[in-house]
């Protein structure tokens, strides 16, 4: 089945500690993007991948990081998260954004 | 700069009466054009999406959208709604830089009552 898997789904971590979110699609897709959705802010794009080591930042990519090393993953690292990356996270892929992307199902992360 | 606006934050009808989702878009040339639904506790899934060809445009579950560029509008439309269309919509635009960075509508929370 075609897809984007994000792990975990749920995660609660503290201040400070070092986490990354996995993203992995079987698509064969260029583009991949990661975005963070929160009430009265809406979704936002934090970093896009037009294809293998090619990465840039989006609209509010302060406190991540991205790699591209294949095609198929792009983790989302918090090197050291804060209270104010409590969000929930999307990744997404694509063939080509005329075409629209496929999401996964998300991970909700809260940071205490 | 592109742009989209959704007139409605909240929409209700009941079962198996017309649904209507408005949306109107900004953009400085010929955008593409997307509705995407999420449900509750769920991913967003792609519902359907205008690419320049057909101005009516066929989703999945019944859903279809027009693409009036005089209008500057995409609205999303349902001849019957059914209970498990209760989600929320967005309407999004796709901007051709930073990797076709997809810039989503406020939402749009569709209820349907029995």
């Amino acid at each position: 089945e075609a897809q984007v898997t994000q792990n975990p789904r749920y995660l609660i971590t503290v201040t400070g500690k070092k986490l990354t979110v996995t993203c992995s699609q079987n698509m064969n897709h260029e583009y991949m993007s990661w975005y963070r959705q929160d009430p009265g802010l809406g979704l936002r794009q934090i970093y896009y991948s037009m294809n293998v080591e090619v990465t840039d930042k989006g609209d509010v990519p302060e406190g991540y990081k991205v790699s591209r090393k294949e095609k198929r993953n792009f983790p989302l690292i918090l090197e050291s998260p804060s209270p104010n990356q409590t969000s929930l996270y999307f990744c997404a892929s694509s063939l080509s954004p005329l075409y629209g992307y496929t999401f996964g199902s998300g991970t909700r992360l809260t940071v205490v | 700069a592109q742009s989209v606006t959704q007139l409605d934050s909240h929409v209700s009808v009941s079962e198996g009466t017309p649904v209507l989702l408005r949306c109107n878009y900004s953009s400085s040339y010929s955008p593409s054009l997307f509705w995407y639904v999420q449900h509750p506790n769920k991913g967003l899934q792609l519902l359907l999406k205008y690419t320049s060809a057909a101005t009516l445009v066929k989703g999945i579950n019944g859903f279809e959208a027009e693409f009036k560029k005089s209008e500057t509008s995409f609205h999303l439309t349902k001849p019957s709604a059914h209970m498990s269309d209760a989600a929320e919509y967005f309407c999004v635009v796709s901007n051709y830089n930073q990797g076709g960075k997809l810039i989503f509508g406020q939402g749009t929370e569709l209820s349907v009552k029995p």
